[in-house]
């Protein structure tokens, strides 16, 4: 079974400053997907990044990007020049490419990211 | 908008009543899902339909009955629910079941049983 584990409950970051968000996750496959979502106060999740597990190369979303440790099962989100709209809570989720569990997004707890003016 | 669209917003139900949520998706997709998101929790799938056909049931109590009568709709049947079942639901829709298929998220309904 996938597990998705987020650490930090919340965190703070000043306004321009950049910001770091723990993932780790434990999954059998070889074959997954790694994801970043965002729910703002309109409880909407919106998604941010993704990464493709057989790829190497870190993924990049202007000011979002990823260190993707996959031996160490380490999926981490650098936020850059934070903005305020950035505020909101932040889901690590893994999906699965195979199996009964097929497609299925399996979500950390998230963490609540506050940006500071 | 990402074409999700989930009602009602807020829901208040005692827990003899019989209510239903609504999703609706005008992506064209041919995935269907049900989350329930509760506080300090990870999001939990519920059910999952491709095609119209359920695919997965995660083991969710038969108060929660969903019916999917096309790909573009899903309902989420409410019967008989305990106050712990108060959480926010989300819908999602995604072009199907399956690898590299992103998923759009509805705003959610906020559901308290009292």
């Amino acid at each position: 079974a996938q597990t998705v584990t987020q650490s930090q409950p919340e965190m703070s970051v000043q306004e321009a400053e950049t910001v770091t968000l723990s993932c780790t996750y434990d999954t059998s496959e070889s074959d997954y997907y790694l994801f970043w979502y965002k729910q703002p106060p309109s409880r909407q999740m919106i998604l941010v990044i993704r990464q493709e597990a057989y790829k190497q190369q870190n993924a990049t979303e202007n000011r979002f990007s990823v260190n993707f440790q996959k031996a160490a099962k380490s999926f981490s989100l650098k936020i850059s020049d934070s903005q305020l709209g950035d505020a909101a809570m932040y889901f690590c989720a893994s999906q699965t490419n195979y199996g009964g569990s097929q497609g299925n997004l399996i979500f950390g707890k998230g963490t609540k990211l506050s940006v500071k003016p | 908008e990402t074409g999700v669209t989930q009602t009602p917003r807020h829901l208040v139900m005692g827990m003899t009543n019989k209510k239903s949520l609504k999703c609706e998706q005008h992506l064209g997709h041919n995935a269907m899902y049900w989350y329930k998101q509760s506080a300090k929790k990870p999001l939990e799938l519920m059910f999952v339909y491709n095609f119209k056909e359920q695919t997965e049931n995660n083991s969710v109590p038969s108060r929660f009955s969903p019916e999917c009568p096309n790909s573009s709709h899903l309902f989420l049947h409410l019967h008989t629910l305990q106050p712990e079942d108060s959480a926010l639901y989300l819908c999602a829709s995604s072009q199907e079941r399956g690898r590299d298929t992103e998923a759009f998220f509805g705003q959610g309904t906020r559901l308290t049983v009292v």
